[in-house]
């Protein structure tokens, strides 16, 4: 039973857009949330994160926000540029037993020229 | 600044066989971990280790066994490969036994294939 589940395999924008991924959760123990990227023949990278005490948070053109009572949260890419193309991972964290990293499956990210 | 350095890159094992995927980081992290990558399901741990001298399982264990061998490295072994554990494996680390703030840091990945 996966914990953390993105439900869209694939998306594509066209440059200059505003992509958005999404990513929801079943554990309520989880009040860590994270987006990671990845490029083909390399790790995942860290992007983003936000805590449950928060339900945004920005860093330039990256947003995450987070709605707890849905156990929702999105990552909005605004612009969107060539090189964002990538896959994108949600995470999350907890305490105890929940307390490593719990990934998605993620969503491929084309962004079109 | 070297991060995770993950040793082979690439591997191809016949059914049976063992061998050793390294991992090392020199970033002075408390705590490591191992991953797999499979189509569709995203990483799922397999051990990690929260501090040098502990290691516990994760979500996929079976078939696998680890080694904290220092502070800086954390092998995983596979004693007798099965076709199933064809996979890209990342080893990872973090400051400590919690996914805050920085998160982990990525190796580049180990593909393994099991014929």
């Amino acid at each position: 039973d996966q914990q953390v589940k993105q439900n869209s395999p694939s998306l594509s924008v066209q440059e200059g857009r505003i992509s958005i991924l999404n990513c929801d959760y079943t554990n309520s123990m989880f009040d860590y949330f994270l987006w990671y990227k990845k490029y083909p023949a390399e790790g995942p990278t860290f992007l983003i994160s936000i805590s449950s005490i928060k339900d945004k948070n920005e860093d330039g053109r990256f947003t995450v926000f987070l709605n707890k009572s849905a156990k929702h949260l999105s990552l909005h890419i605004v612009p969107s540029q060539p090189g964002d193309s990538a896959v994108y991972f949600c995470a999350a964290s907890g305490t105890g037993s929940a307390r490593q990293l719990t990934f998605g499956s993620g969503t491929q990210l084309t962004v079109l020229p | 600044n070297a991060g995770v350095t993950q040793t082979p890159k690439f591997q191809v094992l016949k059914t049976g066989q063992s061998m050793t995927l390294q991992c090392a980081q020199d970033m002075n992290h408390n705590s490591m971990y191992w991953y797999r990558q499979d189509p569709g399901m995203g990483l799922r741990l397999i051990y990690y280790s929260a501090s040098e001298g502990t290691t516990d399982k994760g979500e996929v264990p079976n078939g696998y066994n680890v080694s904290r061998l220092n502070k800086r490295e954390f092998s995983l072994r596979l004693e007798s490969a099965a076709p199933s554990q064809t996979s890209v494996y990342f080893c990872a680390s973090s400051e400590y036994d919690l996914g805050r703030n920085y998160g982990y840091t990525f190796g580049s990945g180990t593909r393994l294939t099991v014929v």
